[in-house]
């Protein structure tokens, strides 16, 4: 596709149950990131990850949260049990690192709008 | 980790040229400067780069001072459609394999434009 996509736009979950949100980076985008925004506020960073490395878990917030990236496509984030204060836009961005000196430009989609009840 | 500082909001009338200022202190040798436009209900959208001086494309400029310890985006003759929250992101774009770079965004700058 043209650009990142996110699926599902909306979800509405109840509290305690687990929920996965899926990502579709650029084709041959290496790099991918998952963020949180909280209702006006900045965002959020979770994970990312880089071709084959190991992912940057260092921004999951706890260990209710896990991601996982199929080669250098498709990328689906699981919050287990959910909790009321997971309600949130998930964020994904890709971007291209053909080189070292390179413009890391991160191209976002449109975001998974989690409501917990 | 290179934090930054913005104002929370801005008001402009139409027409004007804004000027939203980001601070970064510890800026790291390697980090370069962008700037990230988001409206809502929407993900960010790429704006510009910076690594020093003074960069222009279509929609903005960027200016950076010699020490890079701040960093100030350019918008001329706003327009109701550019407000938006414009952030600042401070980090190395050179990343390499096996090592990843936590990013942070901060809160942003709300920009409101007048008419």
């Amino acid at each position: 596709g043209a650009g990142v996509s996110q699926s599902p736009s909306n979800k509405v979950t109840e509290k305690g149950k687990d929920v996965e949100l899926r990502c579709d980076p650029i084709s041959g985008h290496t790099a991918l990131y998952w963020y949180r925004q909280r209702l006006g506020q900045g965002l959020e960073f979770l994970i990312y990850f880089q071709g084959n490395s190991a992912p940057d878990k260092s921004g999951l917030p706890s260990d209710r949260f896990s991601a996982e990236r199929t080669g250098e496509s498709v990328s689906t984030l699981t919050i287990q049990r959910t909790q009321q204060e997971d309600s949130a836009v998930y964020l994904c961005a890709s971007s291209a690192v053909p080189g070292s000196l390179a413009k890391n430009i991160q191209y976002f989609g449109a975001g998974t709008r989690l409501s917990v009840l | 980790l290179a934090k930054t500082t913005q104002p929370i909001s801005m008001d402009s009338y139409e027409g004007q040229e804004v000027n939203i200022t980001c601070s970064h202190n510890n800026i790291a040798t390697n980090d370069y400067i962008t700037w990230y436009q988001q409206f809502p209900s929407q993900g960010p959208r790429f704006i510009i780069q910076g690594y020093k001086t003074k960069v222009t494309n279509e929609v903005a400029s960027l200016f950076i001072p010699a020490d890079r310890k701040s960093s100030t985006l350019s918008l001329p003759r706003v327009s109701l459609s550019d407000t938006a929250v414009y952030y600042c992101l401070v980090g190395d774009t050179a990343v390499s394999s096996g090592s990843a770079r936590q990013l942070t965004f901060g809160s942003g700058t709300q920009l409101t434009v007048l008419p």
